[in-house]
């Protein structure tokens, strides 16, 4: 139990274009989904959190225009990239919290690479 | 001070050995704990969580709470080859926003 998917797993796009990545819980419900993006060899860096049927929280310095969020069910996330650039280029990850737990655990999918050209 | 700390390594343990891998943290008011495993180029998998002091065995694996001394720790009994990647140790704040505060991850190497 508990799987949570992405999709694309990896996705190669041009500079000014947009890219949308879907997470999805294909076992469980969850209200609360987020969304971490990894450098590499560094830490994950969490950049929202997407709550079913409200807007996203998004943390300091991310902008909330360029890395749309909806999470519009409760099963679904998605992420969109707009106008990406080649810094946008990363592991972007999403996880997903169960609804109805007592603990916040949250289990990851799988991850998307985006590369910018 | 971050607020939560692991010695980033890499931690080094012969095939069969125990691996000890310990995260302190600084919000005092954290309630639950969790321990992830990432392998390289992968995504974070959860080994354990834990909220209640003491020990917590699932497997190979023991995670150990300390809430007076703000520590949590993770056993790797019977190490092997597999084990060999970066372990994260995460916490849900006082604030209870639901966000994992993150470590900035061990990495663990098991030497056939």
């Amino acid at each position: 139990g508990a799987v949570v998917s992405q999709h694309p797993s990896r996705v190669i796009c041009k500079s000014g274009t947009s890219v949308k990545i879907e997470c999805r819980s294909l076992d469980f419900q969850a209200t609360t989904m987020f969304w971490y993006r990894q450098f590499p060899k560094q830490s994950l860096m969490l950049m929202a959190t997407s709550n079913e049927g409200s807007k996203a929280t998004y943390e300091q310095g991310v902008e909330k225009d360029k890395f749309l969020i909806n999470h519009a069910s409760l099963t679904l996330s998605t992420l969109t990239v707009t106008s990406a650039h080649p810094e946008d280029s990363s592991f972007y990850i999403c996880s997903a919290r169960p609804s109805g737990l007592i603990t916040d655990t949250q289990y990851f999918g799988p991850g998307t690479r985006l590369t910018v050209l | 001070q971050k607020e939560v700390e692991q010695n980033s390594g890499p931690l080094s343990v012969p095939e069969g050995a125990i691996a000890s891998l310990n995260c302190t943290y600084s919000d005092r008011g954290s309630q639950s704990f969790f321990w992830y495993r990432q392998y390289s180029g992968k995504s974070p998998e959860l080994i354990m969580f834990i909220y209640s002091n003491g020990d917590k065995e699932d497997g190979r694996f023991t995670a150990q709470l300390n809430k007076a001394s703000q520590y949590v720790s993770l056993l790797i009994r019977d190490s092997q080859p597999s084990d060999s990647a970066t372990y994260l140790c995460a916490c849900v704040g006082s604030s209870n926003t639901g966000k994992l505060i993150f470590g900035q991850g061990t990495t663990l190497q098991v030497k056939p």
